[in-house]
């Protein structure tokens, strides 16, 4: 089945850093990629939704300034978050499209302190 | 405002049994609903999908009902088996050709042996 991978898995960071996510389809091209963000013991977030070649569409109440996303190629997408703060210590996870689904990644771990 | 709600947080099933995971939702414009199994620290893997033209579709021990009317969905799991363990989510698709996904917020089930 389809791989999307995900790097790092896990990163801590200090405020006010910036920590970059890499998101991989490993055996297909992806067209479109989805950022989600999971809060403990909450749903999966979807942040937005990241076409490659063109800007990102974010969803409403998430600041594309603090959260860069480029899809650079059909088979990566990064997530970058700005001037971290402790509250954007959170579970990243990125998903990928193919005709066939969507396919999610296994997760980034993000801890600023 | 929760599009997509599991009222369920928890469900504690005994092995053979059957699990009957719940989710309720609002928009009657969703057109695709999925279920995803989650283990901690890991991405969502998709278990099984039904479109908003059926009322079942089944693959295995997997079963999912769609009740239009009513705007629920469900999944039933039998029998279930230790390894069902994990937390559920549902989701839909708010509109097709997009492949947004809205996430409910997640059943934690618990298959006894």
């Amino acid at each position: 089945g389809a791989v999307v991978s995900q790097h790092p898995s896990r990163v801590i960071c200090k405020s006010g850093t910036s920590v970059k996510i890499e998101c991989r389809s490993l055996d297909f091209q992806a067209t479109t990629m989805f950022w989600y963000r999971q809060f403990p013991k909450k749903s999966l977030m979807l942040m937005a939704t990241s076409n490659e070649g063109s800007k990102a569409t974010y969803e409403q109440g998430v600041e594309k300034d603090k959260f860069l996303i480029n899809h650079a190629s059909l088979t990566l997408s990064t997530l970058t978050v700005t001037s971290a703060h402790p509250e954007d210590s959170s579970f990243y996870i990125c998903s990928a499209r193919e005709d066939r689904g969507q396919y999610f990644g296994p997760g980034t771990r993000l801890t600023v302190t | 405002d929760q599009q997509v709600k599991q009222n369920s947080p928890s469900l504690s099933v005994q092995e053979g049994r059957i699990s009957i995971l719940n989710c309720d939702y609002t928009n009657s414009m969703f057109d695709y609903f999925l279920w995803y199994k989650k283990y901690p620290a890991e991405g969502p893997t998709f278990l099984i999908s039904i479109s908003s033209i059926k009322d079942k579709n089944e693959d295995g021990r997997f079963t999912v009902f769609l009740n239009k009317s009513a705007k629920h969905l469900s999944l039933h799991i039998v029998p279930s088996q230790p390894g069902d363990s994990a937390v559920y989510f549902c989701a839909a698709s708010l509109v097709s050709g997009t492949y947004k996904y809205i996430f409910g917020t997640g059943t934690r089930l618990k298959v006894l042996a």
